[in-house]
């Protein structure tokens, strides 16, 4: 079955320090990969995607994820957190089956000043 | 570029009551997705449209859920009758194309109470 997993429902990280939010997937065919932020009462902003091409994909706010095929993992990184990342965090895979996105149930990033 | 506006922001209604939220999606837009997300879950899918029609309701309880698209732009989520466990913060998306791989933008969603 096609899946999607965000192994940690909280993360905590001291400001400046590096942060890593963990994905992990499960899809037949080709993964198309998505992480997703949401702030307190408001909808769920887009940081990145990775649909084919490098590894590495940079996003929003200074975020960047790593795509690592034979880890079947996505995970989202940033070199120094900001209290203003405190947040929670989304990842999502398209289902090859019906091409919806699969959701994760969330990792509650916490950055503490 | 406007986002995705919805409303009301907030809505308390007491069982078996009806309820009704609105979606206007990013000028342009041809597909718009309505979730329902649960408190400490992800969204969940319950309808998709491109331009005014249904690509995906296959998790929409259609006895007491229904939506609308009406000339592929704004959209409406009606609930009737409401149970207890509709509450939830319900989010609509637009996304320009029709590819499942186009980005989709969120509006601020509407959390529903059901009492």
């Amino acid at each position: 079955a096609q899946s999607v997993a965000q192994p940690e429902d909280q993360v905590n990280v001291a400001e400046g320090n590096p942060l890593t939010v963990k994905c992990t997937y499960s899809v037949s065919g080709n993964p198309y990969l998505f992480w997703y932020v949401q702030y307190p009462n408001r909808g769920l902003q887009f940081l990145l995607k990775y649909i084919t091409g490098d590894n590495l994909v940079k996003g929003s706010y200074g975020f960047e994820a790593e795509f690592n095929k034979s880890q079947t993992s996505f995970h989202l990184k940033k070199p120094s957190a900001l209290v203003s990342d405190s947040a929670l965090y989304f990842c999502a895979v398209r289902d090859d089956s019906n091409y919806q996105l699969i959701w994760g149930a969330g990792t509650k990033l916490i950055i503490k000043p | 570029e406007a986002g995705v506006a919805q409303s009301p922001r907030y809505k308390i209604i007491e069982k078996r009551q009806s309820v009704a939220f609105w979606c206007n999606p990013i000028s342009g837009h041809a597909t718009l997705y309505w979730y329902q997300q649960i408190l400490g879950q992800g969204p969940k899918l319950l309808i998709q449209f491109q331009n005014n029609g249904v690509v995906d309701d296959s998790q929409l309880p259609k006895d007491r859920f229904s939506a609308e698209r009406l000339k592929g732009v704004d959209s409406t989520l009606k609930i009737q009758p409401a149970k207890l466990e509709d509450s939830a913060v319900y989010l609509c998306a637009s996304s320009l194309g029709i590819d499942s791989t186009d980005t989709q933008y969120f509006g601020p969603g509407t959390r529903l109470t059901v009492l």
